[in-house]
């Protein structure tokens, strides 16, 4: 079975550009989510939808960051401008419906180098 | 303000014996906890979860026993194996009626087993 595809898997880029993240979630998955690995900070979500639906994008740092879940099957994550400060692992996950309590499967990440 | 928190970053114990990973967390109204393990350059993993109804939930060689009172969840892994060696992630959630878990994680504790 695909599990969560994510894309790129790594990104180096410069400072003030734009960086586009790509993810694929598990077919019939009806949740996804995005969350970003530091090592100051851990693993932190950043936004999930339901149903295409953004529900709770508090963990977004700032302006600069925006996620987008066109259809069921894709979601991007967007930086604009990017900042070095900006630099981790960002996972997406997705998970079934059938209940509150579904655990989120994980894609392998995107390593996002802001030079 | 750490609500989930993993205190011990390491861990190195003998193949064969057990591992005991622990967790503590903060927020009163988290009531589904789950374990993940992470090896490098990959998403992390489910591997047990455990609802606040419960004390213990057994799968495997993976146990997680829960103790409410004192907000302190713990992973016996027994026996250990080599192949065991990864980041475990303690990580929690609250009912919400909105579909889908937000999940709050630990920091992670690195386990290696050796041979």
């Amino acid at each position: 079975d695909a599990g969560v595809i994510q894309s790129p898997r790594h990104e180096v880029t410069e400072m003030g550009q734009e960086v586009t993240l790509r993810c694929k979630p598990i077919s019939g998955h009806n949740s996804l989510f995005w969350y970003r690995q530091t090592m100051m900070r851990g693993l932190e979500l950043l936004i999930y939808f339901n149903n295409n639906v953004p529900i709770d994008d508090s963990g977004m740092p700032e302006d600069r960051f925006s996620a987008k879940m066109p259809n069921a099957s894709f979601s991007t994550l967007k930086i604009q401008p990017s900042e070095p400060r900006d630099s981790a692992v960002y996972f997406c996950a997705s998970s079934q419906p059938g209940g509150l309590n579904q655990p989120q499967h994980f894609g392998d990440g995107t390593r996002l180098s802001i030079l | 303000d750490q609500q989930v928190k993993q205190n011990s970053p390491s861990l190195s114990v003998q193949e064969g014996r057990i591992s005991i990973l622990n967790c503590d967390y903060t927020n009163s109204m988290f009531d589904y906890f789950l374990w993940y393990k992470k090896y490098p350059a990959e998403g992390p993993t489910f591997l047990i979860s455990i609802s606040s109804i419960k004390d213990k939930n057994e799968d495997g060689r993976f146990t997680v026993f829960l103790n409410k009172s004192a907000k302190h969840l713990s992973l016996h892994i027994v026996p250990s194996q080599p192949g065991d060696s990864a980041v475990y992630f303690c990580a929690a959630s609250a009912m919400i009626k909105a579909a889908g878990n937000k999940l709050t994680f630990g920091g992670g504790t690195r386990v290696l087993v050796k041979p």
